[in-house]
């Protein structure tokens, strides 16, 4: 068990560009999400996916925001023409099936210049 | 919709001694799980301890515990004997209504101080 992990550590862009985060979760886990976190509050759901398929995106992922997990491995979540408001922590997480504990990464820290 | 409520947004406990952290949610759902999670400082999040709703013997895990009381939809968090370890931001998170997403409460920031 080598831990959800996630890539990069750390993300500095300007605003409008584009950008990707790779989340590869525990090999033998079924389910991954995606949340967002800013400063001094909770994480947010974003979206989640049972092996490939995405079963469920929050209100909060506009059409700028596409996640991916192709072949139900590692999954890419892509910001389009980033804003100010972007700017938080991307946080992944994997278990082994519905109901079971979510095992956090370290999670993407995005910063809009 | 789902919510949830951490009421203390600060606590401080003495090392050794027992600090309750309290947390209460709404939802219509009979049948979910209720998760606490630790984040300390830069760190990632991590579990702490798990409640299935349908069981009425509240959940341990070492030093943590749990007072599930589904009715008043309260799930409080105690940690006995205290340590510098565990200073940390806690969440309290519900999750399976319906769909396997967590609703995370805003945090409760646990200091612990020798």
């Amino acid at each position: 068990d080598t831990g959800v992990s996630q890539d990069p550590r750390h993300k500095i862009t300007k605003r409008g560009q584009n950008v990707t985060f790779r989340c590869d979760p525990i090999s033998e886990h079924n389910r991954l999400y995606w949340y967002r976190q800013t400063l001094g509050q909770g994480p947010e759901f974003l979206t989640y996916f049972q092996n490939e398929a995405q079963l469920e995106k929050s209100r909060l992922l506009s059409d700028r925001f596409s996640a991916e997990r192709p072949k139900g491995s590692f999954s890419t979540l892509e910001i389009q023409r980033t804003e100010q408001g972007d700017s938080a922590m991307y946080l992944c997480a994997s278990s082994l099936t519905g109901g079971e504990a979510q095992h956090f990464g370290d999670g993407t820290r995005l910063s809009i210049l | 919709a789902q919510t949830v409520t951490q009421s203390q947004p600060e606590m401080s406990v003495q090392e050794a001694e027992t600090v309750t952290l309290s947390c209460t949610y709404d939802t219509s759902e009979s049948n979910y799980y209720l998760f606490w999670y630790k984040q300390p400082p830069s760190r990632q999040m991590i579990l702490v301890i798990r409640q299935e709703a349908y069981k009425q013997q509240n959940a341990t895990e070492n030093r943590f515990s749990v007072n599930f009381q589904k009715a008043a939809k309260s799930f409080s968090l105690k940690i006995s004997d205290s340590q510098l370890g565990d200073t940390a931001m806690y969440f309290c998170a519900p999750g399976g209504f319906n769909t396997d997403k967590l609703i995370f409460g805003t945090g409760t920031r646990l200091q612990v101080f020798p």
